[in-house]
């Protein structure tokens, strides 16, 4: 059964710094992995999404990458702003089997002005 | 840009009662899903339809959860009896169809708090 694990849950940086989130899967047999940003009772906005032959994902100042055999996915976000303070989900898609996205908790971040 | 409708997006009801959530798809998307997002975790999915058939009910709670897309459009999803564990969020995403390679697109949400 496909576990994600999102360490920390929760980061606290300055305004300006660029900063690493992770995410980790523990088997390898997914289609696509997911990186969403949920505000506080708000729905899920997605992000980026890295489908299994691709490396990595960018979109303005994010940077997704995906590394299949390790299990693990980062989500970089350079020079931060108070703007991107919300949570951060991050869900793999398996193959075979319940096709369903498989979330991690969440990372919650910070940005200090 | 089309977005995925919720209503409401808050909702207090007292445990017993029934609630009814209202999700209304991107146009033209086949596939929608209800997910149940308790407070600090990831969603989970409760049911998935496409058109108006049910794909997956596996982890819907049959005995008191209840979901229906009768033309294949707008979905409804139903609590009765509530109870105080089913305080969530409840989150719609609509897909053009099923499939590893269609995003999902999610709603606002509705907030659901039993007392």
């Amino acid at each position: 059964k496909q576990e994600v694990t999102q360490i920390p849950a929760a980061l606290s940086v300055p305004e300006g710094e660029n900063l690493v989130l992770n995410c980790s899967f523990t088997d390898s047999a997914i289609y696509n992995l997911q990186w969403f940003r949920q505000d506080p009772g708000k729905g899920l906005t997605s992000l980026l999404l890295i489908q299994s032959s691709q490396r990595e994902q960018t979109s303005g100042r994010l940077n997704a990458s995906l590394d299949k055999s390790s299990g693990r996915s980062t989500l970089y976000i350079a020079a931060s702003q108070p703007g991107d303070s919300a949570t951060y989900l991050c869900a793999a898609l398996p193959q075979g089997g319940s096709e369903k996205l498989v979330f991690g908790k969440g990372t919650k971040l910070t940005v200090n002005p | 840009e089309a977005e995925v409708a919720q209503s409401p997006r808050y909702k207090i009801t007292e445990k017993s009662q029934a609630v009814a959530f209202w999700c209304d798809p991107i146009s033209g998307h086949a596939t929608l899903y209800w997910y149940r997002q308790i407070l600090g975790q990831g969603p989970e999915l409760l049911v998935q339809f496409q058109d108006e058939s049910v794909v997956d009910d596996s982890q819907l709670p049959k005995d008191r959860f209840s979901a229906e897309r009768l033309k294949g459009v707008d979905s409804t999803l139903k609590i009765q009896p509530a109870e105080l564990g089913d305080s969530a969020m409840y989150l719609c995403a609509s897909s053009p169809q099923a499939g590893p390679f269609y995003e999902q697109y999610f709603g606002p949400g509705t907030r659901l708090t039993v007392t």
